[in-house]
């Protein structure tokens, strides 16, 4: 497959455990944010967002928490799947209209 | 709904050369972003059209250039191709802008020799 990134971060987990990926922002004028995931050979799928006024929003499996505080963005996925394996990219906007992605977090699931 | 089509999904051009890239978005959307993504650098945002504007444009040189069609479809375009280019090309597109839900296409993959 296609790599989309050399010396990432990697995570490591057993199926079914909890996966918690991090991310670091920098700006403080940051107002919105989304995961997105990013599978060999495909383009990043939105996985799920938040907005500055939020500090907690869950979907499918997945929890995004944002601590503005510290300038933190974590997202969680439950019962973690063979199939979530994947590169993981958090994004914030800025407020001009760019997003800005991280450098990116490589999943691994072991069954 | 389909989602975002680009074409072609890969290309290989020679150095000097220029090279043209398109995108659909969902159908819609009218706000196409495109991206760069390099091992080294990760995904970089190029420019961003909003019914046929540029309204935002990222760090890269003037070779690259974009435009958008009434139909909301984008191209864009890189002249004077340099090995750096090499790069895997993203497009996006969402209903209103980068501050909302962004879908991406599947990339059209890019060597330059």
């Amino acid at each position: 497959g296609e790599s989309v990134g050399l010396h990432l971060p990697t995570l490591s987990v057993q199926e079914g455990d909890n996966s918690i990926i991090n991310c670091a922002y920098s700006n403080s004028a940051s107002d919105y944010f989304i995961w997105y995931k990013q599978e060999s050979g495909k383009g990043p799928q939105f996985i799920i967002d938040i907005r500055s006024n939020m500090d907690k929003r869950q979907g499918q499996r997945v929890t995004v928490l944002l601590n503005k505080t510290v300038k933190h963005l974590s997202l969680q996925i439950a019962a973690t799947q063979p199939g979530d394996s994947a590169v993981y990219f958090c994004a914030e906007n800025r407020g001009y209209s760019t997003l800005t992605f991280g450098k990116g977090t490589m999943l691994l699931v072991s069954p | 709904k389909a989602g975002v089509t680009q074409t072609p999904r890969y290309l290989i051009k020679t150095r000097g050369q220029q090279v043209t890239l398109s995108c659909s978005p969902i159908s819609g959307h009218r706000s196409v972003s495109w991206y760069q993504q390099t091992p080294g650098q990760g995904l970089q945002f190029l420019f961003e059209y909003f019914s046929e504007t540029q309204r935002n444009k990222g760090n890269f040189p003037g070779r690259f250039s974009g435009r958008q069609f009434s139909n909301s479809r984008s191209e864009m375009n890189v002249s004077t191709l340099e090995l750096g280019d090499s790069a895997l090309y993203l497009c996006a597109s969402s209903l209103e802008g980068t501050n909302y839900e962004q879908y991406f296409g599947p990339g059209t993959r890019l060597t330059v020799t």
